[in-house]
C-alpha cells in the first residue's frame, strides 16, 4: 500500500466555522507533512511531524492547528479562516524526515466563504 | 534562500519528445526530484536523481543533471496525451523540499 488518503476531497466553510482535514497513510512512514498550494503555484510547506512530534512550523497562523494522533494519522484543524486561505491542502509522508522521497495525497480543495 | 526556477509552459505534439528544464541555486542537495501533478490531483513522484549522478533513465523518462551549471532536465520520450500535466522539479537542500514554479506540459494530438 503506497497510498496517502485525504478527506474530505472538497470543503466549503464560512469564516466562523471550525472544520478538520484528515490524512492517513499505512506505509509505516514516520514523517508527515502539510502543504498549502494556491492555483498555478508550487506547494508551500506548512508543518512537518517527525515521530508524531511537530518538528517544523513554517510560521503558519494559529488559525491552522495540526495534530498527529498516531503514526498513521495527521489532522489539520481549521478555525476562523479567511477567504485567502482558500487553496488545495496537500498531505505527504516519507519514511523519515531524512528521506525526501515524499508521497502525496490527492489533497483537499478548501473554499472559505 | 534556495531558488528553483522552471519555464512556465511547454507544448509538444503527441509522439515527440518533451524536455522540461529546471535551474537551482543551492548545490548542497542530496537528491533532485521530478513530480507530476494532474488537474485537481496531488503530486506524483516520477523520478529522482542522486546529486553525484549525471543521468538516470527510467523507461520513457531521462533525467540529466549538470551540477556545475546547477541545471536539471526531464526528457519524456514518445510523449502521450496522458502526459499532459504540471511538472515540478524539487531539491532537498536545507533538509526540506523546495519546489520550482512548475511547467505546464500540453500535448497536442
Amino acid at each position: 500500500d503506497t497510498e496517502v488518503t485525504q478527506t474530505p476531497k472538497h470543503l466549503v466553510m464560512g469564516m466562523t466555522n471550525k472544520k478538520s482535514l484528515k490524512c492517513e497513510q499505512h506505509m509505516g512512514h514516520r514523517a508527515m507533512y502539510w502543504y498549502k498550494q494556491k492555483a498555478k503555484k508550487p506547494p508551500e510547506l506548512m508543518f512537518v511531524y517527525s515521530y508524531e512530534k511537530l518538528s517544523i512550523n513554517e510560521s503558519v497562523p494559529s488559525r491552522f492547528s495540526p495534530e498527529c494522533p498516531n503514526s498513521s494519522l495527521l489532522n489539520l484543524h481549521l478555525h476562523a479562516l479567511q477567504p485567502e486561505d482558500s487553496a488545495l491542502y496537500l498531505c505527504a509522508s516519507s519514511q523519515t524526515t531524512a528521506s525526501y522521497e515524499q508521497y502525496f495525497g490527492p489533497g483537499t480543495r478548501l473554499t472559505v466563504t | 534562500g534556495e531558488d528553483v526556477e522552471q519555464s512556465l509552459f511547454l507544448s509538444v505534439r503527441e509522439g515527440d519528445s518533451s524536455v522540461i528544464n529546471c535551474t537551482y541555486t543551492d548545490s548542497s542537495s542530496t537528491y533532485l526530484y521530478w513530480y507530476k501533478q494532474e488537474p485537481g490531483a496531488g503530486l506524483q513522484l516520477l523520478t529522482y536523481i542522486f546529486s553525484n549522478m549525471d543521468m538516470k533513465q527510467d523507461q520513457r523518462l531521462t533525467v540529466l543533471l549538470n551540477k556545475k551549471d546547477k541545471h536539471l532536465s526531464l526528457r519524456i520520450a514518445d510523449t502521450q496525451t496522458g502526459d499532459s500535466a504540471i511538472y515540478f522539479c524539487a531539491d532537498d537542500a536545507g533538509n526540506m523540499l523546495t519546489f520550482g514554479g512548475g511547467t505546464r506540459l500540453m500535448v497536442k494530438p
